[in-house]
């Protein structure tokens, strides 16, 4: 079993729909990164959490230390967002990454 | 611009030819990391580096070496590439010493070896 895990996998969604992709974790760790990778293949760090929530524009991430699950929701998804999403966390010196959410937005 | 950049971007090579992909930071960013990224695995870190001359195996370290001799470089050295080395390498650095701070990306290196 991976220590992260991503759910769902793979997402379609039309315009101006709500999205919700979530992480669980099962190792002990000092912070969370949510990374949005695009179809070129380039990284771009989201947010990093390590309690709470972070917000910015239509991108909101959650985390609860306490369940070992975080969620990244997209108001009023767009095109634009389509890209593969990537939660990491850091277990002690090193940092570890679900295998990707991959979300599609169609007008 | 505050970068992060790889070179060469794309290479195809044969097994056993030594090669080398470096990676640079003009962000004065003192922890550095490799990662290699492959289908269905995701994202792997194999090296990285909290500062200057101090290297560290990540998850993945084999047949790979890393070197630290100045703040902005950290170039990923190959000696012996394999074709299970075939992959997409990212490098990263972020702020401090602190592995929690963000991590910025490079734009990535496709790498086929035959």
């Amino acid at each position: 079993k991976n220590e992260v895990e991503q759910s769902p996998q793979n997402l379609t969604a039309q315009e101006g729909e709500f999205i919700t992709i979530n992480c669980s974790y099962s190792v002990g760790i000092s912070a969370l990164h949510w990374l949005q990778q695009h179809p070129g293949g380039g990284i771009v760090s989201l947010f990093m959490l390590s309690s709470g929530k972070k917000k910015h524009g239509r991108l909101i991430a959650t985390i609860n230390i306490q369940e070992k699950h975080s969620s990244l929701h997209i108001t009023a998804s767009h095109p634009r967002d389509s890209a593969v999403y990537i939660c990491a966390v850091y277990n002690t010196d090193k940092l570890i990454f679900g295998t990707g959410t991959r979300l599609q937005v169609f007008p | 611009e505050a970068q992060v950049t790889q070179n060469p971007r794309y290479l195809i090579t044969v097994t056993g030819k030594k090669l080398t992909v470096t990676c640079s930071q003009n962000m004065n960013h003192e922890y550095m990391s490799w990662y290699r990224q492959d289908p269905g695995l995701g994202l792997r870190q194999i090296y990285y580096s909290m500062n200057v001359e101090v290297t560290d195996k990540g998850d993945v370290p084999e047949g790979y070496k890393v070197s630290r001799k100045e703040k902005r470089n950290f170039p990923l050295i190959l000696e012996s590439p394999s074709p299970n080395q075939t992959s997409l390498y990212f490098c990263a650095s972020s702020p401090g010493p602190s592995r929690t701070d963000t991590q910025y990306f490079g734009p990535g290196t496709r790498l086929t070896v035959l």
